[in-house]
Parts: C-alpha cells; sequence; structure tokens
C-alpha cells in the first residue's frame, strides 16, 4: 500500500540553523500539508499547498517558514533560522482530492538546542 | 474562534466495551476528520466525513451538522485500539484543519 515518507526521522539542530524537512507524499496525490505538534500539545496546521502554490497558511507559518516541491516527488519543509519553540514533531500529509481522507507520514521530531 | 471540544480527555475501558469518544465544534464546517495517534506519535486518518455515518470494521464515525458534534465509536474494543483519538474540523471557508486536544483511550485486557 503507497504511503507518505518523511525524512530525517529525527533532526537535532543548533538555534539559529536552517533546517529542510522532506517529504515523499503518494505518487498521485495532489494536495500537500504540513502539521506540526509540540509535545504534549495538539497538532496544529502549517500549510496546504496545491497546483505548485501555497493555498492556505497558518498564523504559525510565517516568513521563517517556506515550503518547496523541487521536483515531482518530494515536498519540503524550510525553517530558516531555527528557534526553541521549534521544536516539535512535523507531519507531512498528502491526498488525491481535498474532500479525501488525508495520508500522514510517520513524523520528523525537530529538537531545536 | 474555530474551538474543538473533545470528550472525555482520558477513558480506561475494559476488553469488549463499546467505546464512544465524543467531538463538538464551534462553526459551520465542511469536513470532518478523525484519527488515531500511537504511542510511537505516528497518526492514521480513520475518517473523513462531512454528513451521517461511516463504517470500517469496528469503528463508525457519526456526525450531526445541525448540532455540530460528531462521535467515535469503537465496538468490541481490544488492547490493539489503546491510542490517543484526535478530532479536527475544516471550516467552511478555507481548507485548514482545527485540531482537538484527544481522547487518550486505555483498553485493558
Amino acid at each position: 500500500e503507497p504511503e507518505v515518507t518523511q525524512t530525517p526521522s529525527h533532526q537535532v539542530t543548533q538555534m539559529g540553523q536552517e533546517v529542510i524537512l522532506r517529504c515523499v507524499p503518494i505518487s498521485n496525490h495532489l494536495y500537500f500539508y504540513w502539521y506540526r505538534q509540540i509535545l504534549g500539545q495538539k497538532v496544529e496546521f502549517l500549510v496546504s499547498f496545491y497546483n505548485n502554490e501555497i493555498s492556505e497558511k497558518s498564523e504559525i507559518f510565517d516568513d521563517q517558514f517556506s515550503v518547496e516541491r523541487p521536483d515531482g516527488s518530494n515536498f519540503t519543509l524550510k525553517i530558516r533560522s531555527t528557534k526553541l519553540e521549534d521544536s516539535a514533531m512535523y507531519f507531512c500529509a498528502s491526498n488525491n482530492q481535498r474532500a479525501d481522507t488525508q495520508y500522514f507520514g510517520p513524523g520528523t521530531r525537530l529538537t531545536v538546542l | 474562534k474555530n474551538e474543538v471540544e473533545q470528550s472525555p480527555q482520558n477513558l480506561t475501558a475494559q476488553e469488549g466495551e463499546f467505546i464512544t469518544i465524543n467531538c463538538s465544534y464551534s462553526v459551520g464546517i465542511s469536513a470532518l476528520h478523525w484519527l488515531q495517534q500511537h504511542p510511537g506519535g505516528g497518526i492514521v486518518s480513520l475518517f473523513m466525513l462531512s454528513s451521517g455515518k461511516k463504517k470500517h470494521g469496528r469503528l463508525i464515525a457519526t456526525i450531526n451538522i445541525q448540532e455540530k458534534h460528531s462521535s467515535l465509536h469503537i465496538t468490541a474494543s481490544h488492547p490493539r485500539d489503546s491510542a490517543v483519538y484526535i478530532c479536527a474540523v475544516r471550516p467552511n471557508t478555507g481548507n485548514q484543519f482545527y485540531f482537538g486536544t484527544g481522547t487518550s483511550l486505555t483498553v485493558i485486557p
């Protein structure tokens, strides 16, 4: 069964460094999403992406964040200058139509020191 | 404000019991998502619904749009059902989902 994959599974970085989190959505999906979950808190929406552009973003998704689909398979989330409060689990998801069930990746745990 | 409330926060059940988890929300929505998060953190989508009822195996999800309420039922619960169950709603405007804090379910053998 096709699945969403994410790399790395765990990333440790120093405050102020740039990180890129990578996702490979399911191949025929058209809508892509990033979510984050700070430890012990609820899941929060960051951004949705369709047709090579952002379709919606939350208040969390400020200028420090960017997303890209550099080729036909990868979907990346970049944090330009990480802060301590960026430490969280980041989940990528995809679906084929907006109304469909979203398929989640296993997550990348980001630790900012 | 897009509030999503789940109840109960924590639930312990004996194996075989029928379980109900509730989700209430405050705005008009276009879709509601039930998700399961395992202790390792991975998230699995269970249902996406906008009206009526959906069933998959021992899981049933219902939604009442007028009352802004959804329930997730698990029949013949099993220890492997132990997880956090999360409700998320997408308001009528926009593509963003708003998540509840989850219901932590423990099923005891």
